[in-house]
């Protein structure tokens, strides 16, 4: 079993829609959770990171977690097509390193 | 603010022979890590460092790697003798104390093909 799993995708929504990015992982003593973008080509940039179980929003993106069910979710609403790229979970279990998943590509169509 | 910068940006080589990677980290920045991310494989954690120290290189594959930040400023990976199976994206992040892994700024990796 993988540490932190995602589906690859691709997940396809059309414009203005909301996307939903979901991520589950195995180590339970995972402390805090990451959500990075990465355009093909380029450095993945962090979006944002939560701590607490419930909801984490951001402008048009909310980070979700529960522990309990070992899941964490990125939904980005009002999509739009430069949203478009590899979405990367990860997970960090207390000691300075992070674990990733094989990320998740989004298209948002026009 | 310059960003991280990596060196090269894809270095193409053979079998057996020696490839040195770098990475100029955000200035201030003392934590620097390098991850590596194999052809449809997730990134993976190389190791960490704080300033010129390795505070962890639990996910250094094997010896042909070696990694340095002498006087805690820019860092270099040598790969040495290279094998076909090190081809992927090496990819170098930094933070600013004491953010550690929290806060990660990526540079936009050294492409490694071993032929």
């Amino acid at each position: 079993q993988k540490e932190v799993e995602q589906n690859s995708g691709p997940l396809s929504v059309p414009e203005g829609a909301i996307a939903s990015l979901n991520c589950t992982y195995s180590d339970r003593g995972s402390q805090s959770f990451f959500w990075y973008r990465q355009y093909s080509g380029k450095s993945p940039e962090l979006i944002m990171f939560i701590y607490s179980n419930g909801d984490k929003e951001d402008g048009r993106f909310t980070a979700q977690l529960n522990k309990a069910s070992q899941y964490v979710s990125l939904l980005i609403r009002d999509s739009q097509p430069s949203d478009s790229a590899t979405y990367l979970c990860a997970v960090r279990t207390g000691f300075q390193k992070l674990v990733f998943g094989t990320g998740t590509r989004l298209l948002v169509s026009p | 603010e310059a960003g991280v910068t990596q060196f090269p940006s894809h270095s193409v080589i053979e079998k057996g022979q020696t490839v040195t990677l770098r990475c100029d980290p955000i200035s201030g920045h003392d934590n620097l890590y390098w991850y590596r991310r194999v052809m449809g494989k997730e990134i993976k954690f190389l190791l960490h460092f704080v300033k010129e120290s390795k505070q962890d290189e639990s996910g250094m594959p094997n010896n042909r790697f070696l990694a340095e930040r002498t006087g805690g400023t820019y860092s270099t990976l040598k790969v040495q003798p290279a094998e076909l199976e090190d081809s992927g994206v090496y990819f170098c992040a930094s933070s600013p104390p004491p953010a550690g892994a929290n806060v990660l700024t990526f540079g936009a990796g050294s492409r490694l093909t071993v032929l």
